[in-house]
């Protein structure tokens, strides 16, 4: 299957700080990225539909600007949590899609913030 | 929020044992799609299903598309210690763009 790669794959920040999280198709070009959050033991939560060269779309309940999306290429889209609190630790998975409908999952990415 | 049914919610089953889980909605999907996830590990996909009726194998692996396309199932045969993880299913509904609905996903545990 095609490789999307998600970086890093864990973090550890104080509070207040911001942290990037990078989500690269390695083998093909992804209009449409997603990021997810997921919490032990359970489904994953969509966040927000990152589409290349335009706005990111929230899902309702998602704060945007305290996710801000960046979808600048056709192979990366970042997530960046600002001034992340202790609530924000979590799981963090992006997703790449093919053409195909196929979704492909990077790694995931646990922050943890203290 | 989720619109996928998904059980059993966990299965505990021995080394050899053929397993079957499903996902139920009230919704018509147009795609279904199954994964597993691998503690602290993205999501990977095993099946993808395109139309209604499709049956498709992976391996030991087969999923099949619901006539009525409201459901979908997973069938794992002769299981191995390392079909322990989370399954989950998702479903892609004509309205929904490129979203994918998924179910709460199905821990299986199998004992050597």
């Amino acid at each position: 299957g095609a490789v999307v790669s998600q970086h890093p794959s864990w973090v550890i920040c104080k509070s207040g700080t911001s942290v990037k999280i990078e989500c690269r198709s390695l083998d093909f070009q992804a209009t449409t990225m997603f990021w997810y959050r997921q919490f032990p033991k359970q489904s994953l939560m969509l966040m927000a539909t990152s589409n290349e060269g335009s706005k990111a779309t929230y899902e309702q309940g998602v704060e945007k600007d305290k996710f801000l999306i960046n979808h600048a290429s056709l192979t990366l889209s970042t997530l960046t949590v600002t001034s992340a609190h202790p609530e924000d630790s979590s799981f963090y998975i992006c997703s790449a899609r093919q053409t195909n409908e196929k979704l492909f999952f990077g790694s995931g990415t646990q922050l943890s913030v203290l | 929020g989720q619109q996928l049914n998904q059980s059993p919610q966990s299965m505990f089953i021995q080394e050899g044992e053929d397993v079957s889980m499903n996902c139920t909605s009230s919704s018509i999907f147009n795609t279904w799609l199954w994964y597993k996830q691998d503690p602290g590990e993205g999501p990977v996909l095993l099946i993808a299903l395109y139309k209604a009726g499709e049956l498709t194998s992976n391996g030991r692996l087969t999923a099949q598309f619901g006539i009525t396309r409201k459901d979908s199932f997973l069938n794992i045969s002769a299981s191995i210690p390392s079909d322990v993880g989370i399954y989950f299913c998702a479903g892609k509904r004509e309205t929904s763009g490129s979203r994918l609905t998924f179910g709460e996903g199905t821990q299986l545990t199998v004992n050597p």
